[in-house]
């Protein structure tokens, strides 16, 4: 069954410290994407990435950091730096950026400070 | 910079009732996109108009794109419980650029 898998569900954070969610895809898609919700509001980019080894910064991408090492993984670290992160975070992909493709979504990770 | 903006926030309706939410743009876009998030869930794509002026259904939605390529409607017939969710537009400026959603129309369907 193809689909974007995100690890894990529900995450907590101390202060100080640096966590990170998981993001999978077996939909052989180039472009992923790492977007926050938070409640009530839309979805704002963090980074996204359109091929192995390079990712652009997206509206909010300070305090977070990608690596795109591998095509179907694109991991988000949130760091200490990011002062407010407790919000829901969403992995994305496509087939690619250009054409603007639509967007296949995870379940999405929780992330609160403890 | 590219801004998309959806009315209303919020919209309660009785089922049954219709609901139509509007998405616009600063710019022109060259395409458009819906999605619909159910509550505690992601999006999920619906729809893409390319278009001008294209009308597309779905059972009983309804999405038009504007002659003007800078806005579109989601118009939803007798309104089911199975309608709640948030409704989110997106488009890019140009075919080459990322998406940029809009903030989403929250849907209550009072049974």
């Amino acid at each position: 069954d193809g689909g974007i898998t995100q690890s894990p569900k529900y995450l907590f954070r101390k202060e100080g410290q640096n966590v990170t969610l998981s993001c999978e895809q077996n939909l052989n898609h180039d472009a992923m994407y790492w977007y926050r919700q938070d409640p009530g509001q839309g979805l704002r980019l963090i980074y996204y990435s359109q091929i192995v080894n390079d990712f652009q910064k997206g509206d909010i991408a300070e305090g977070y950091s990608v690596s795109r090492e591998k095509k179907e993984s694109f991991p988000l670290t949130v760091t200490s730096a990011q002062k407010n992160p407790t919000a829901f975070y969403l992995c994305a992909s496509s087939i690619q950026t250009q054409g603007a493709q639509p967007q296949h979504f995870g379940d999405g990770t929780r992330l609160s400070i403890l | 910079g590219q801004q998309v903006m959806q009315i209303p926030q919020y919209q309660h309706v009785q089922e049954g009732e219709d609901f139509t939410t509007y998405c616009n743009s600063s710019t022109t876009l060259s395409n458009i996109q819906w999605y619909k998030q159910r509550p505690g869930g992601h999006p999920v794509f619906l729809i893409q108009l390319v278009k001008s002026g294209e009308v597309k259904k779905q059972k009983r939605l309804t999405f038009q794109f504007g002659e003007a390529k800078k806005n579109s409607s989601l118009h939803i017939t007798a309104t089911q419980t199975t309608d709640v969710g948030t409704y989110f537009c997106a488009g890019p400026q140009t075919s080459y650029d990322k998406v940029i959603f809009g903030p989403g129309t929250s849907l209550s369907v009072i049974p």
